[in-house]
């Protein structure tokens, strides 16, 4: 079975420019989710799609990142513009409830510096 | 507010040695809590899980018990090989059955020597 899928792997921009990152989850996985890792951090969760509704964005900096996951399938996590403390790494997960019970699969992730 | 704290890092010891990471909880509800672990150069992978309480979870040689009269989920195991170098991460999750987000603790990397 693939996994999920995220491109690109690396990323490196300097502030104020846009970049995107794409995710292509695991299939038939109804919940995706976008994390942001800071260097030294745990992930911390941007926005969780259930098909393609929102379901939490409440720590989503929405003036300038924005996400979308058309059809319920992939999905992409927009930053405009970029600044220097968005250098992390974006995670992308996906989930799929077996047995009552949902587990999270990760991408590889998406590491971005912003000069 | 919910929230996971974990023992820093780095953690450093000789191959065969016994390895504790220390995770303690805070949380409102019944949280189900998760160890994931990060290779180098690659995703969090789950390592185990228990979702109640004095539940143990086990994977490859780790075990970690729910303790909830300590709220702790600490990882445990007997003789660590170099292969287990990679960064822990303990997270707990409120809404396990319906899906929902999970909340890490900083990570502790562990570097085993041969």
């Amino acid at each position: 079975e693939a996994g999920v899928a995220q491109s690109p792997r690396y990323k490196i921009i300097e502030k104020r420019q846009s970049v995107a990152f794409w995710c292509n989850p695991i299939s038939g996985h109804a919940t995706l989710y976008w994390y942001q890792q800071i260097l030294g951090q745990g992930p911390k969760l941007l926005i969780q799609f259930q098909n393609n509704g929102v379901v939490d964005d409440s720590q989503l900096p929405k003036d300038r990142f924005s996400a979308e996951r058309l059809k319920g399938v992939d999905s992409t996590l927009k930053i405009q513009p970029a600044k220097l403390e968005d250098s992390a790494v974006y995670l992308c997960a996906s989930s799929i409830r077996t047995s009552g019970q949902e587990t999270q699969y990760f991408g590889p992730g998406t590491r971005l510096l912003v000069l | 507010g919910n929230s996971v704290t974990q023992m820093e890092g780095p953690v450093t010891l000789s191959e065969e040695a016994f390895l504790t990471i220390n995770c303690t909880y805070t949380a409102t509800g019944y949280p189900s809590l998760f160890w994931y672990v990060q290779y180098p150069g690659e995703g969090l992978q789950l390592l185990l899980k228990a979702t109640k309480a004095d539940d143990k979870g086990s994977n490859k040689g780790f075990e970690a018990t729910y303790r909830k009269e300590t709220t702790s989920f600490h990882l445990e195991k007997g003789s660590v090989q170099v292969s287990d170098s990679a960064v822990y991460f303990c997270a707990l999750t409120l809404i396990y059955n319906q899906g929902g987000k999970l909340i890490f603790g900083q990570g502790t990397e562990l570097s085993v020597k041969p």
